[in-house]
């Protein structure tokens, strides 16, 4: 089946403008998340919804970053007033969080934010 | 959430066992460990968990004393498609509703011909 994907797999702005990162989670999967990877680095926690609403949001690095997942689907990730060091590999996972054992989450291939 | 500790790089040949380690001194009670995998330029992919003593599943074995303050990922014969970072997470993921996974900087295995 589908997997999980994001859109756009790059996305180069410049700094100051305004970005839209979208992901969709795998179907069915309640759970999703977002993340962000810097080379070298292991992805970083940002926000976490469970349906709707945002469970945890304690990553987001400040009120630039915003995140939605209004139909409990689709999430859009949104980065206002963009930064040389927004710049970094956003990762989107989805997971069913409907018990058993374990809580694997399913990653998607990341968009590539470039601020210029 | 307890702070993981790993080698940041190992390499192997092919059809070795390769076995990575990772300490997690504080690891709390209901704290699972599950380990990652993840390919250049592709999100990071499920391998395997466990809570204690060992698990097994078709692509890798997990070793956990009984104190839990450490683990290991075994992957036998490995091959050169095992290239990748390998990841050791600490979290309570059945259980807490905060599913919120710390990854570190990881392990880089090469594997050589």
């Amino acid at each position: 089946g589908a997997g999980v994907s994001q859109t756009p797999s790059n996305k180069v702005t410049e700094k100051g403008k305004y970005v839209e990162l979208r992901c969709d989670p795998i179907s069915g999967h309640t759970a999703l998340y977002w993340y962000r990877q810097s080379l070298g680095q292991g992805p970083e926690f940002l926000i976490y919804f469970q349906g709707t609403g945002a469970a945890d949001d304690s990553g987001l690095p400040n009120d630039r970053f915003f995140a939605v997942r209004p139909e409990g689907s689709v999430s859009t990730l949104k980065i206002q007033r963009t930064e040389r060091g927004d710049s970094a590999v956003y990762l989107c996972a989805s997971s069913s969080a409907e018990g058993g054992t374990y809580n694997e989450q399913f990653f998607g291939p990341g968009t590539r934010l470039t601020v210029l | 959430l307890a702070k993981t500790t790993q080698p940041i790089s190992m390499d192997s040949y092919e059809g070795q066992e390769v076995n990575i380690t990772c300490s997690h001194n504080n690891i709390a009670t209901n704290d699972y460990i599950t380990w990652y995998q993840q390919f250049p330029s592709q999100g990071p992919r499920f391998i395997i968990q466990g809570y204690k003593t060992k698990v097994t599943n078709e692509v890798a074995s997990l070793f956990i004393p009984a104190d839990r303050k450490s683990s290991t990922l075994s992957l036998p014969r490995v091959s050169l498609s095992d290239t990748a970072v390998y990841y050791c997470l600490v979290g309570d993921p059945p259980t807490s509703g905060t599913y919120k996974y710390i990854f570190g900087t990881g392990t880089r295995l090469k594997v050589l011909a």
